[in-house]
């Protein structure tokens, strides 16, 4: 089955500085990635996604870069926030059905 | 309109025991999973229904574990016999259709943190 490996598993910024987390995936199968961001206590509540098809989506402060010879993808947070501070997953989806496998996860804080 | 909903928040149990938590998807929403969450650990998928079909019931990890959806939208996850591994946040999320090629988002619940003494 899938795999996805994530890096790094914390992360500290100073404010306005830029956040890169990193995860691969052992699937070649895989069509779709999304990010999730979970608060301390919350539900994760996904921020982007990515599908196959493209090599880079962004909104706003967040983007999101695939390369699928390589199979992995990374997400990159510009001008962080201190609500930007909580924790990130990566996750991958197979071509067929839409059970998503995730990452373990990294911890951000974001320094004012 | 209202989020996946699901009762209770926290479950304290005894080992041994057999435990309930459920799920309300969004309305509309066909597609429901139910994924496990341990502590420092991203969530893992247990059971995927669409409609009132298991549609892939891969990530059970053993025959204590068992989820219907009888009307094809409350869900219930089952344990029989609890074990103190069971413990972690029990997480369902619904999304609409899943077609061949379409991938909609999954909407999460707020989890059952289920704690086995």
């Amino acid at each position: 089955g899938e795999n996805v490996e994530q890096h790094p598993s914390t992360l500290s910024v100073q404010e306005g500085d830029s956040a890169v987390i990193k995860c691969t995936y052992s699937d070649s199968a895989s069509n779709y990635f999304p990010w999730y961001k979970q608060e301390l206590g919350k539900r994760p509540q996904l921020i982007i996604d990515i599908r196959s098809n493209v090599g880079e989506k962004k909104d706003q402060r967040i983007a999101v870069t695939l390369n699928k010879t390589a199979k992995h993808f990374s997400l990159h947070i510009t001008e962080t926030q201190p609500e930007d501070s909580a924790v990130y997953f990566c996750a991958a989806s197979p071509a067929a059905g839409n059970k998503l496998t995730f990452g373990g996860g990294t911890r951000v804080l974001v320094k004012p | 309109g209202a989020g996946v909903s699901q009762t209770p928040s926290n479950k304290v149990t005894e080992k041994g025991k057999y435990v309930e938590l459920r799920c309300d998807p969004i309305s509309g929403h066909t597609a429901l999973y139910w994924y496990r969450q341990s502590l420092g650990q991203g969530p893992e998928f247990l059971i995927y229904f669409q409609g009132t079909g298991a549609a892939d019931d891969s990530g059970l990890p053993n025959d204590r574990f068992f989820a219907v959806r009888p009307e094809g939208s409350v869900s219930t996850l089952k344990i029989q016999r609890t074990e103190r591994g069971d413990s972690a946040v029990y997480l369902c999320a619904s999304s609409l259709t899943w077609t061949s090629g379409v991938y909609n988002e999954q909407f999460f619940g707020p989890g059952t943190r289920l704690t086995v003494l």
